[in-house]
């Protein structure tokens, strides 16, 4: 079974400022990683699929990084803005299991 | 492109009954993969379909069955309703079976089992 950690587990951010959260998995057998953004009452949102160590990806004010190595990934948010309150998920795939989710990043962003 | 929908959104039921969700892919994509949300597991893969074939299953008991049918819609079943059944069933879907391919998901159904 893959362990999908996710920290901080709830995060207080004033708007304007900038974030970063981190999803650490398993560094064996690695296929691929996905964040995604999910507000409450809405559909999860998919943000980036990683593969490659390395791998650096942006979506406007928020870009992420890859280290498969290690087995961690870091989503970064530049410029806090109150629409990115969210619970941010990350999920290995390509394995047997679907989707193996981390338990979120809650965000709050504080006018 | 519309987007994957469910129905129902919200469903309450009592233990011991049955309940069969659906789940209406992207125009195109053969994949469904089914998840459950309950507050205290997080996001828990339940099967995946791909052109009508189960493909592979989480860690649920037989109770939690689904298929997929000629045009990709997918119908999740779970017989003798339990409490611990409550939760938000979400379903996503894919094109293919790539690893690197995303999965867009629906809005989900929550159930709650009374």
């Amino acid at each position: 079974i893959l362990n999908v950690e996710q920290s901080p587990q709830s995060l207080h951010v004033q708007e304007g400022d900038s974030t970063n959260f981190t999803c650490s998995f398993p560094s064996s057998n690695f296929y691929a990683l996905h964040w995604y953004r999910w507000e409450t009452a809405k559909s999860p949102e998919a943000l980036f699929v990683m593969t490659l160590n390395g791998d650096e990806k942006k979506k406007g004010r928020i870009s992420a990084t890859l280290n498969t190595k290690e087995g961690y990934s870091y989503l970064y948010i530049k410029g806090s803005q109150p629409e990115d309150s969210a619970t941010y998920l990350c999920a290995l795939g390509g394995g047997a299991d679907g989707l193996t989710f981390g338990k979120g990043t809650h965000l709050i962003i504080q006018p | 492109k519309a987007g994957v929908t469910q129905t129902p959104r919200y469903l309450i039921k009592t233990r011991g009954q049955q309940v069969t969700l659906s789940c209406s892919p992207i125009s195109g994509h053969r994949s469904v993969s089914w998840y459950q949300q309950t507050p205290g597991q997080g996001l828990q893969f339940l099967f995946e379909y791909f052109s009508e074939t189960q493909r592979n299953k989480g860690n649920f008991p037989g109770r939690f069955s689904g298929r997929q049918f000629s045009n990709s819609r997918s119908e999740m079943n779970v017989s003798t309703l339990e409490l611990g059944d409550s939760a938000l069933y979400l379903c996503a879907s894919r094109s293919g079976l790539a690893v690197q391919e995303t999965q867009y998901f629906g809005p989900g159904t929550r159930l709650l089992v009374l």
